[in-house]
């Protein structure tokens, strides 16, 4: 049973327009919420978090939103650029400290 | 920059063979976790430590066994391997309790 979900396996964007990459989760004992970013070949790298005491942090051109009433996440890219064509993958984390990874959209920005 | 060494990023073995894959970090982070991930899917734990002498099994079962004798080392082996091993498999490490940094990955063929 998954616990976290990312429901488009894809997403495509046109240059300079917002991206926008949701996860959805069922356990409410998560309380901290990341997003990663894959290029192939390569290991996932950080990109921006939020703690389950807020609903949105900025960095940049990247925002996360967090509604825990409907158990959502998501990931806002503003303005996109082909350099942010990647897999991204949202993680939460319980209360072991542990991450549980969903399965990662990939977002394609066109020039 | 990534401060997360795994070696071999890439391997092709033949079925009954030991294989050990390498990961190693320069931060003197505590906390060292391998996690397994088959193209389109989620990251799977199946090994963490949170320090020298002390290792579990993840969320994932695994046929693979972990040691940490040294606090920047982190080597996964497989006694016999088989072509259900084959995957990507991802070494990372933390010193909070949050963000995790993830190796390059090393890709695994069992022929």
């Amino acid at each position: 049973d998954q616990q976290v979900k990312q429901n488009s396996p894809s997403l495509s964007v046109q240059e300079g327009r917002i991206s926008i990459l949701n996860c959805d989760y069922t356990n409410s004992m998560f309380d901290y919420f990341l997003w990663y970013k894959k290029y192939p070949a390569e290991g996932p790298t950080f990109l921006i978090s939020i703690s389950s005491i807020k609903d949105k942090n900025e960095d940049g051109r990247f925002t996360v939103f967090l509604n825990k009433s409907a158990k959502h996440l998501s990931l806002h890219i503003v303005p996109s650029q082909p350099g942010d064509s990647a897999v991204y993958f949202c993680a939460l984390r319980g209360s072991n400290y542990k991450l549980t990874f969903g399965k990662g959209t990939l977002l394609t920005v066109n020039p | 920059e990534a401060d997360i060494y795994q070696t071999p990023r890439y391997l092709v073995i033949g079925t009954g063979k030991k294989i050990t894959l390498e990961c190693s970090q320069t931060m003197g982070h505590d906390k060292m976790y391998w996690y397994q991930q088959d193209p389109g899917m989620e990251l799977h734990l199946i090994h963490y430590s949170y320090g020298v002498n002390s290792t579990e099994k993840g969320d994932l079962s695994s046929e693979s066994t972990v040691s940490r004798i040294r606090t920047e080392h982190f080597p996964l082996t497989l006694e016999s391997a088989r072509p259900s091993h084959t995957s990507q498999y991802l070494c990372a490490s933390s010193g909070g309790a949050n963000v995790l940094t993830f190796g390059a990955g090393s890709r695994l063929t069992v022929l």
